[in-house]
C-alpha cells in the first residue's frame, strides 16, 4: 500500500529473489500507467509502462500487471539484484493529461 | 543522446528571496514538466509547458511560475521563498503533448534558510 508522511513502505528481499511492488490508484478514468525507479540523489528513471487496454506487459526482468477492476498495479522484478535497490514510484494519467504519482516503495536488496 | 539537464544542481537561498531553476529537455521533445519532491515524499506536479504555452498547473500558489523558451528549454521561478519550499525540483520532458512517457532530469536541490 501507499504511505503517509515520511515513512515509505519498504520491501526487503534477498538477491536472486523475485520482488513484487504494489500500487493502488484512485482515478478510474486513468488510461496510462508507468513505473519509475529513483536512486538516492538522482531523478526518476523510466522502467516500464502500460495502457488500460492491456493487463500485462513484460520488459527485461520486469513485468507490470494491471487490474482495472480493483484499480491495482504491480511491478514484478525477476532475479532481484543489489543494483535494483531504490525507491519505486507508480504513476497514472487519464488520456492527454498529466501524471499523478504515488508516494513510492523502497526496495532493499541484500546480497 | 543527452538526457534532460537541469541547473544548478544545488541552490541555497534565504527566506523571501527568489530562485530560478533551469531545464533543457531531450532534443526533439517539446513538452516540459516541473515537479516538487519534498524530503521523503512523492512527486507533486507543478507546471506543464508545451510549445511555449502553459498547459496545466498543479495546486501551488502563484509565486511558483515559469516559462518555456522557443528552444523548448524552461525556467521555474519561485518568488518570496519560504522554508517549506526546500525540496528537490525535478524537470521532465516528453516527445510531444499528450504522450505521457516523461523522462526526468537529475533535479535541482533547493535549500531555503
Amino acid at each position: 500500500g501507499e504511505s503517509v508522511g515520511l515513512h515509505l513502505p519498504t520491501l526487503s528481499v534477498q538477491e536472486g529473489d523475485n520482488s513484487i511492488i504494489n500500487c493502488a490508484y484512485s482515478n478510474s478514468a486513468s488510461d496510462y500507467f508507468i513505473w519509475y525507479k529513483q536512486e538516492s540523489g538522482k531523478g526518476p528513471q523510466f522502467i516500464i509502462d502500460i495502457r488500460s487496454n492491456m493487463d500485462k506487459r513484460q520488459g527485461q526482468r520486469v513485468t507490470v500487471l494491471l487490474n482495472k477492476t480493483v484499480k491495482h498495479l504491480s511491478l514484478q522484478i525477476a532475479a532481484t539484484q543489489p543494483g535494483d535497490s531504490a525507491v519505486y514510484f507508480c504513476a497514472e494519467s487519464p488520456a492527454y493529461s498529466t501524471l499523478t504519482f504515488g508516494k513510492g516503495t523502497m526496495l532493499l536488496v541484500s546480497p | 543522446e543527452a538526457g534532460v539537464t537541469q541547473s544548478p544542481t544545488h541552490l541555497i537561498k534565504t527566506r523571501g528571496q527568489q530562485a530560478t531553476l533551469r531545464c533543457s529537455p531531450i532534443s526533439g521533445h517539446t513538452s516540459v514538466y516541473w515537479y516538487q519532491q519534498a524530503l521523503g515524499l512523492g512527486l507533486q506536479f507543478l507546471l506543464w509547458y508545451d510549445e511555449g504555452e502553459e498547459r496545466n498547473r498543479g495546486n501551488f500558489p502563484p509565486r511558483f511560475s515559469g516559462r518555456q523558451f522557443p528552444n523548448y528549454s524552461s525556467e521555474l521561478n519561485v518568488n518570496a521563498l519560504e522554508l517549506e519550499d526546500s525540496a528537490l525540483y525535478l524537470c521532465a520532458s516528453s516527445l510531444e503533448a499528450g504522450l505521457e512517457t516523461q523522462y526526468f532530469g537529475p533535479g535541482t536541490r533547493l535549500l531555503v534558510l
